[in-house]
């Protein structure tokens, strides 16, 4: 079964303190892993998708790296405004005629100035 | 150029009434998903349609829920005779292409329902 693991539930970081998220997963066959962003009373907001092991996407401070087992998202000199839930979530390669996603259950970031 | 347009925003029912959350996707997006969100867990695919059909309802429990998205109009996912246990965030998405490896998926901002 298709499982995605989110490491820590909520990370509290200082104003420009670098740190990383965590998202493991188990798939029969990646088609794709995504990382959303979700703000309180929001839906979550599409950041990257990756598709290989060894492939990264970079976008402001956000950094998204996959390897065969997990994916992490690394966040740089992190500002109050990047407080958010981050979401990761899989595509199943055989997951059928459909694009659904397998979501964690997030990491809750709190960035104190 | 609108979103995820989802409607209503909170919805409050008593146990036994009816559900219904109204999902508009992007404009030139014809694939709709339905996800529910209970507190403290992930998530949760129930329903995947495109216009007029139903193609994957894999994730929606079999009894009281349904959903449609007609030729013309929004789509909507109908709770019958809702219990405490419904409530939760329903969030729709859309997409442009089935079957793309890289088609990702646009989020509305959610319809909370609550049941008292």
């Amino acid at each position: 079964e298709d499982q995605v693991t989110q490491s820590p539930e909520a990370l509290r970081l200082q104003e420009g303190e670098s740190s990383s998220l965590n998202c493991s997963y188990t798939v029969s066959g990646l088609r794709g892993l995504f990382w959303y962003r979700q703000d309180p009373g929001k839906g979550p907001e599409f950041l990257f998708t990756l598709y290989s092991a060894g492939e990264e996407k970079e976008k402001e401070r956000l950094k998204a790296t996959l390897t065969k087992k997990e994916s992490f998202l690394h966040i740089t000199a992190p500002k109050p405004e990047d407080s958010a839930t981050y979401l990761c979530a899989v595509q199943d390669r055989y997951g059928g005629a459909t694009n659904k996603l397998i979501f964690g259950t997030g990491t809750l970031l709190a960035v104190q100035p | 150029n609108a979103g995820v347009m989802q409607n209503p925003r909170h919805l409050v029912r008593r146990r036994g009434q009816e559900a219904r959350l109204r999902c508009s996707p992007m404009k030139g997006h014809s694939h709709v998903y339905w996800y529910r969100q209970l507190p403290e867990e992930g998530l949760k695919f129930m329903v995947y349609l495109q216009k007029e059909n139903i193609i994957d309802e894999s994730g929606m429990p079999k009894e009281r829920f349904s959903a449609e998205f007609p030729k013309e109009g929004p789509s909507i996912l109908r709770i019958q005779q809702v219990v405490r246990g419904d409530s939760a965030a329903y969030f729709c998405a859309s997409s442009h292409r089935q079957g793309a490896a890289n088609e990702k998926l646009f989020f509305g901002s959610g319809t909370q329902l609550s049941v008292l």
